[in-house]
């Protein structure tokens, strides 16, 4: 198993300024993921972090937006650039072990 | 394109009767399927998975789901719903790629009334 924290659990921000939310894992692991919640909705893959090599951009996303570091095996950092009111949302932090995903529990951003 | 999707924004049961939340999915090979569940105001809870094997799978608090190869479908079910089962689940979908990314479903809203 697989125990995230991540910081901050919340925050109110406002709007063109930036925001770093870090991930930490109890174990290594290879990938980690970042995904978004909009309010009511689905969770959607952000990106995906290998340690050592750039991060991985599903369709939509940027880095120039949602910049990425993977310093080593257990920690991440997402950071949302310049936010606007839509980027007010959940993040959450994911690792994939032993055929099972966890979860963090989410970083609750309101953008003013 | 591999997806998953879940037909019902919302499924509403009585206490004590059985509830059946469905999922279906389009993924090239075989694909590893998993169930979550989320409580308002809460994190992302892991419920089940189908990796291989019985069709059957059970999980946590109760629930099972059933892997159907030829109607491309995961259903969740649970003979006797609780109040507390009421929640927000999701099915999702594992994607075999460079980056193995889990793709979910658009959610359904669980509601079993007393």
């Amino acid at each position: 198993s697989a125990v995230i924290s991540q910081k901050p659990s919340r925050d109110i921000c406002q709007r063109g300024t930036s925001l770093t939310i870090q991930c930490q894992v109890d174990s290594q692991v290879t990938m980690m993921f970042w995904y978004r919640q909009q309010p009511g909705q689905s969770l959607t893959l952000i990106a995906t972090a290998n340690q050592g090599s750039e991060a991985t951009y599903e369709s939509g996303f940027v880095i120039d937006k949602f910049p990425i570091s993977r310093p080593n095996l257990t920690f991440s950092t997402l950071t949302v650039s310049n936010m606007s009111p839509e980027d007010s949302s959940i993040y959450l932090c994911s690792v994939f072990t032993a055929y099972e995903q966890y979860f963090g529990p989410g970083t609750r951003l309101t953008v003013t | 394109a591999q997806s998953v999707a879940q037909p019902e924004d919302q499924v509403n049961v009585a206490e004590g009767n059985p509830l059946t939340v469905k999922c279906t999915y389009s993924v090239s090979g075989n694909p590893y399927l998993f169930w979550y569940v989320q409580y308002p105001n809460r994190g992302l809870q892991f419920l089940l998975k189908y990796i291989t094997g019985d069709n059957l799978v059970k999980g946590s608090y109760g629930f099972e789901a059933e892997f159907n190869k030829s109607q491309t479908s995961f259903h969740l079910k649970k003979p006797s719903a609780l109040v507390s089962d009421s929640a927000l689940y999701f099915c999702a979908v594992r994607v075999r790629s460079a980056t193995d990314k889990l793709i979910f479903g658009t959610g359904t809203r669980l509601q079993v009334f007393p």
